[in-house]
């Protein structure tokens, strides 16, 4: 069963409008959360990331909401740029464990 | 700068026949970490460790093996290689607990 989901295998969003990348977890010990970007043959990288104890941080142009009650954390990026198109994968780690979960991905596309 | 290499890029090999992945960071990482990326699954976790001579299985461990003999090194072994087993392997390391994982630029593995 699948503890980190991303619903959404794509997305595309218009160049300087705001890109918004979801993502739902079952496990209720996770506690800390990742963004990876991973472009065509290379590796993922990370971008940024949130504790249980807030609930929202902010990088720049990217920031990640989390709300625990519900489960779900969102990825946005304000404003998207065309560097911005790649797949995002939301991760997940939790009980004081260095494994983190990986989700799906999701493709994100930024149209010119 | 510090690294983590994989080699190699590229591998085509026969069913049955076993075969080696080189994972080597230069970050003095004590975790390091194998995945696999396939088409609707995102990233799995293949084994990890923690420490020399430390290692673990993650969630789709079946067929391959690993061993920790320094904290530079990882390799990961397919004991005889099937065709499931063709995808695109990333090696990652972390300092420690809540750290990012830093990913190589991974290894496309196809069995003929």
């Amino acid at each position: 069963d699948q503890q980190v989901k991303q619903n959404s295998p794509s997305l595309s969003v218009q160049e300087g409008r705001i890109s918004i990348l979801n993502c739902d977890y079952t496990n209720s010990m996770f506690d800390y959360f990742l963004w990876y970007k991973k472009y065509p043959a290379e590796g993922p990288t990370f971008l940024i990331s949130i504790s249980s104890i807030k609930d929202k941080n902010e990088d720049g142009r990217f920031t990640v909401f989390l709300n625990k009650s519900a489960k779900h954390l969102s990825l946005h990026i304000v404003p998207s740029q065309p560097g911005d198109s790649a797949v995002y994968f939301c991760a997940a780690s939790g009980n004081r464990d260095d494994k983190i979960i990986f989700g799906k991905g999701t493709r994100l596309h930024i149209l010119p | 700068d510090a690294e983590i290499t994989q080699s190699p890029r590229h591998k085509i090999t026969e069913t049955g026949r076993q075969v080696t992945l080189a994972c080597h960071q230069t970050w003095n990482h004590n975790n390091m970490f194998w995945y696999r990326q396939d088409l609707g699954h995102g990233l799995r976790l293949i084994h990890y460790s923690y420490g020399v001579q430390d290692t673990n299985k993650g969630e789709v461990s079946d067929g391959y093996s690993v061993s920790r003999s320094n904290t530079e090194d990882l390799p990961l072994t397919l004991e005889s290689a099937a065709s499931s087993q063709t995808s695109v392997y990333f090696c990652a390391s972390s300092e420690g607990l809540l750290n990012e994982q830093f990913f190589g630029p991974g290894t496309r593995l196809t069995v003929l």
